[in-house]
């Protein structure tokens, strides 16, 4: 039930793009993007709800593929702040358990000069 | 300010102690979580609450309690139960409303020695 993230890890440097991407076996309501860098809070991103629509917030956008469940996050022109790992919280409803947060694993960002 | 504080943000306990952590949000969100980090597994969670004096287990409840009997706040115990308590636990809030996204406190990391 655990949605699967790929790759594990990147490494860029700055003004390169990366694709980070949020598999599940299920299907979802919605797809939620965060990023944490070491020892701190999670820091939402944004939110894609089924209907496959796509958000952008400045350089990062993201979409959500309703028919394969997946959704996608794109970082172009990456940033030494864009450091950090990325992780995708799946929600399979609206109502009761359907309605909480179901975390991957992942993906480290190391952005460098 | 409005925001979710947690407190202490390291904690230090022996073997066979319980401690309780503290999480008080001023966001007026009616849903609270407690989430465990461990490097390389992403966010568990531990409990959840969408309502006041109520409160339901999450996918490792094990060894440890909680309480809501107040909206603003949502103490997580740790008890002596808890094989492997050492990690980064998370607290987070929510309105209701499954368009929105949950939002997350500092952290504390708490060491058992």
């Amino acid at each position: 039930q655990q949605p699967v993230q790929s790759p594990q890890a990147v490494i860029l440097r700055e003004g390169e793009d990366a694709v980070i991407n949020c598999s599940s076996s299920k299907a979802l309501y919605s797809v939620h993007w965060y990023r944490q860098k070491h020892g701190e809070a999670p820091v939402f991103l944004m939110i894609l709800l089924k209907g496959g629509e796509q958000k952008g917030h400045e350089k990062i956008s993201a979409s959500f593929n309703e028919k394969k469940q997946q959704s996608s996050l794109y970082l172009t022109a990456s940033q030494l702040s864009y450091s950090g790992t990325y992780f995708c919280g799946t929600m399979l409803g609206s109502l009761g358990s359907q309605g909480n947060l179901i975390f991957g694993k992942g993906t480290k960002l190391s952005v460098k000069p | 300010d409005g925001g979710i504080t947690q407190s202490p943000k390291y904690l230090f306990r022996k073997e066979g102690q319980n401690v309780t952590l503290s999480c008080e949000q001023n966001l007026n969100h009616d849903a609270m979580y407690w989430y465990r980090q461990d490097p390389g597994q992403g966010l568990r969670l531990i409990y959840y609450s969408q309502i006041v004096n109520d409160f339901q287990k999450g996918d490792i409840a094990e060894g440890y309690s909680v309480s809501r009997e107040k909206k603003e706040s949502f103490p997580l115990t740790v008890t002596s139960a808890q094989k492997n308590p050492t990690a980064f636990y998370l607290c987070a809030s929510s309105t209701r409303r499954a368009t929105d996204t949950q939002y997350f406190g500092p952290g504390t990391r708490l060491t058992v020695l």
